[in-house]
């Protein structure tokens, strides 16, 4: 059955290095959704698209991060430099408007 | 900012209690959503309520909107193990344009359902 996938499901870096997370989105969902989840923050919105325009990056910090989508398969998650304080897990989800279906996330965490 | 208030924070019981969260706001929202998550995995689309008052049942899991599409409640009877994980209501605010689909999460009411 179709499935969000991402990859990498762990990350373990040291600060300063770049971070490139991958999300394949479910084949016709026209919009893609990135997430971070923590405990104290719980689940924010960093950016969405919409047939692979970017809507909303509001939830990012723009100095450090960017999202992509090259295409309508693949959407990027980008973190440079990153710092000890990204430590989370980060989630693709892919939909439409009153459903979303969430990737298993990418479990960074930085020293 | 629209912000989402779950209630409990947390909630042990026994199997074969029942059970109720809430989610509440002061925003008028155009439609609720409530997932589920486990351990090691992403969010999972339980269900979609977009008129005010509306009940949806799924199984012995009953949601509801309020009337004025400011608050929403889960209600699950006879908890069984099965149910244990992390519930969470999310707030979609746009009535339309470039902001439907977006959705503001609350903070999540973590239950365990002990046999």
């Amino acid at each position: 059955d179709a499935r969000v996938t991402q990859t990498p499901r762990d990350k373990v870096t040291e600060m300063g290095q770049e971070v490139t997370m991958r999300c394949q989105p479910i084949l016709g969902h026209n919009t893609v959704f990135w997430y971070r989840q923590t405990m104290m923050q719980g689940l924010e919105l960093l950016a969405y698209f919409r047939n692979r325009a970017p809507l909303d990056d509001s939830g990012m910090p723009k100095d450090r991060f960017s999202a992509e989508m090259p295409d309508a398969t693949l959407a990027t998650l980008k973190i440079q430099p990153s710092e000890p304080r990204d430590s989370a897990v980060y989630f693709c989800a892919s939909g439409f408007r009153y459903a979303q279906y969430f990737g298993p996330g990418t479990r960074l965490t930085v020293t | 900012t629209q912000l989402l208030e779950q209630s409990p924070q947390f909630l042990s019981i026994q199997e074969g209690e029942n059970l109720t969260v809430y989610c509440n706001s002061s925003s008028v929202f155009s439609s609720l959503q409530w997932y589920r998550q486990e351990p090691g995995e992403g969010p999972v689309l339980l269900v979609t309520v977009v008129t005010g008052g509306e009940v949806k049942k799924l199984k012995r899991l009953t949601f509801q909107f309020g009337d004025a599409r400011k608050d929403s409640s889960l209600h699950i009877t006879a908890a069984q193990p099965g149910d244990t994980g992390l519930y969470l209501c999310a707030g979609e605010s746009g009535a339309g344009g470039t902001s439907y689909g977006k959705l503001t999460f609350g903070q999540g009411t973590i239950l365990t359902v002990h046999p």
